[in-house]
């Protein structure tokens, strides 16, 4: 199994709303990883997890707050957001170190 | 981070062999890099990475300038599912990776 999964595909939201975004791979990787991607734009790194801790912040706002509750799952939690922060969010995961990552088809985020 | 300079777009016909040009004048002697690409519609796929030899695979091959301060992607036979955005990153050995603008490439039948 080489699939990152992604769920919801698609996610509306209001400004005062809280949901979570959720990454699952089953490949054994231990470093996992959120990106953001607006419209026309490449990636942006947010977070790396290594071994189910935070080892990169790519100052994101504490809005966004990521969490690693075990080594196949990885979930996004979203508070107060704001319409900017309208865009594709990508997981993705590899072996720990200089390794080929896996990306999921990601979360089409909107918010009203 | 070390940055990247790939054209903004590249034109190819269908079987053609393709060579996609990175600059990384400012990349450090244990940087690696990578080639990804980003089909319409999907997560960015893996294709390529490595050090300082050039490397092939199923997908393509990698070409690394003896300086390291180039590199060309080459795909062999280009086809119509090749069309995509190829992302050149350059990165440590800590995982994180730092995407340019990339290249896009259109593939004529």
């Amino acid at each position: 199994d080489t699939e990152v999964t992604q769920t919801p595909k698609h996610l509306v939201m209001g400004m005062t709303n809280k949901k979570s975004l959720k990454c699952e791979q089953h490949m054994g990787h231990r470093a996992m990883y959120w990106y953001k991607q607006k419209a026309k734009k490449p990636p942006e790194l947010m977070f790396v997890y290594s071994y189910e801790k935070l080892s990169i912040n790519e100052s994101v706002p504490s809005r966004f707050s990521p969490e690693c509750p075990n080594s196949s799952l990885l979930n996004l939690h979203l508070h107060a957001l704001q319409p900017e922060d309208s865009a594709l969010y990508l997981c993705a995961s590899s072996q720990v170190g200089v390794n080929e990552q896996f990306f999921g088809p990601g979360t089409r985020l909107t918010v009203l | 981070d070390a940055k990247t300079t790939q054209p903004n777009s590249m034109e190819s016909n269908e079987e053609e062999p393709v060579h996609l040009p990175c600059n990384h004048s400012t990349i450090s002697g244990t940087d690696y890099i990578h080639w990804y690409r980003q089909l319409p519609s999907q997560g960015p796929e893996y294709v390529i990475h490595g050090l300082t030899s050039n490397v092939n695979n199923r997908m393509a091959s990698l070409a690394i300038a003896e300086d390291r301060k180039s590199s060309t992607l080459i795909l062999h036979r280009a086809t119509l599912r090749d069309a995509a955005v190829y992302y050149c990153i350059i990165s440590s050995n800590t995982g994180k990776l730092i995407f340019g603008q990339g290249t896009t490439l259109q593939v004529k039948p």
